[in-house]
């Protein structure tokens, strides 16, 4: 089945600076991705939508200038923390749409702490 | 806008007994059903869902769910509970197929031995 490599696994950062995070579809190309975010003991809420060759779609109340998406090609969508704060620790997971009868692919999630 | 809500944060059963996770969705059109697990630390694995066709879905892992529109329910069940399927369980919608998914708060399910 289709499967979402997303990299790193988890990554300890400073405040202040930056974390990209990558998600690659292997075997298939994705036109759209999904990115979500986990807070400890919660459900996913949706922040983006990054589409290949457009602007990304962001969700109400999610800052645009903070979390910097970009799909760079059809295989390859990335997530960029800018300016990273303690708050902005959390376990972020990507998705790709379903092809054809499969269900939607997820990433392995990343699990974010800035200190 | 479509929504979910899963019933019970935490559910907790013995090994052997039966599992029922409750699913209530609100949508505007038909809409596509899904059951996800994970596991700590993880991503997303698929259950099962529903697209059309038989409202009896099973899925992996011995697990199955009935959509029932009258209900707006989607409610997902094990005749057996083992260890291993010890998780976090989410149910979620979405409006067409490709779109962005809408999720439940999640369901904690403990296994006792």
């Amino acid at each position: 089945g289709a499967v979402v490599s997303q990299h790193p696994s988890w990554v300890i950062c400073k405040s202040g600076t930056s974390v990209k995070i990558e998600c690659r579809s292997l075997d298939f190309q994705a036109t759209t991705m999904f990115w979500y975010r986990q807070f400890p003991k919660q459900s996913l809420m949706l922040m983006a939508t990054s589409n290949e060759g457009s602007k990304a779609t962001y969700e109400q109340g999610v800052e645009k200038d903070k979390f910097l998406i970009n799909h760079a090609s059809l295989t390859l969508s990335t997530l960029t923390v800018t300016s990273a704060h303690p708050e902005d620790s959390s376990f972020y997971i990507c998705s790709a749409p379903p092809a054809g009868t499969d269900g939607y692919t997820f990433g392995s999630g990343t699990r974010l702490t800035v200190v | 806008a479509q929504s979910v809500t899963q019933l019970g944060s935490h559910v907790s059963v013995s090994e052997g007994a039966l599992v029922l996770l409750r699913c209530n969705y609100s949508s505007s059109v038909p809409p596509y059903l899904f059951w996800y697990v994970q596991y700590p630390n993880q991503g997303l694995q698929l259950l099962l869902k529903y697209t059309t066709g038989a409202t009896l879905v099973k899925g992996i892992n011995g697990f199955e769910a009935e959509f029932k529109k009258s209900e707006t329910s989607f409610h997902l069940t094990k005749p057996s509970a083992h260890m291993s399927d010890a998780a976090e369980y989410f149910c979620a919608v979405s409006e067409r197929r490709a779109q962005k998914l809408v999720f439940g708060q999640g369901t904690r399910l403990t296994i006792n031995p």
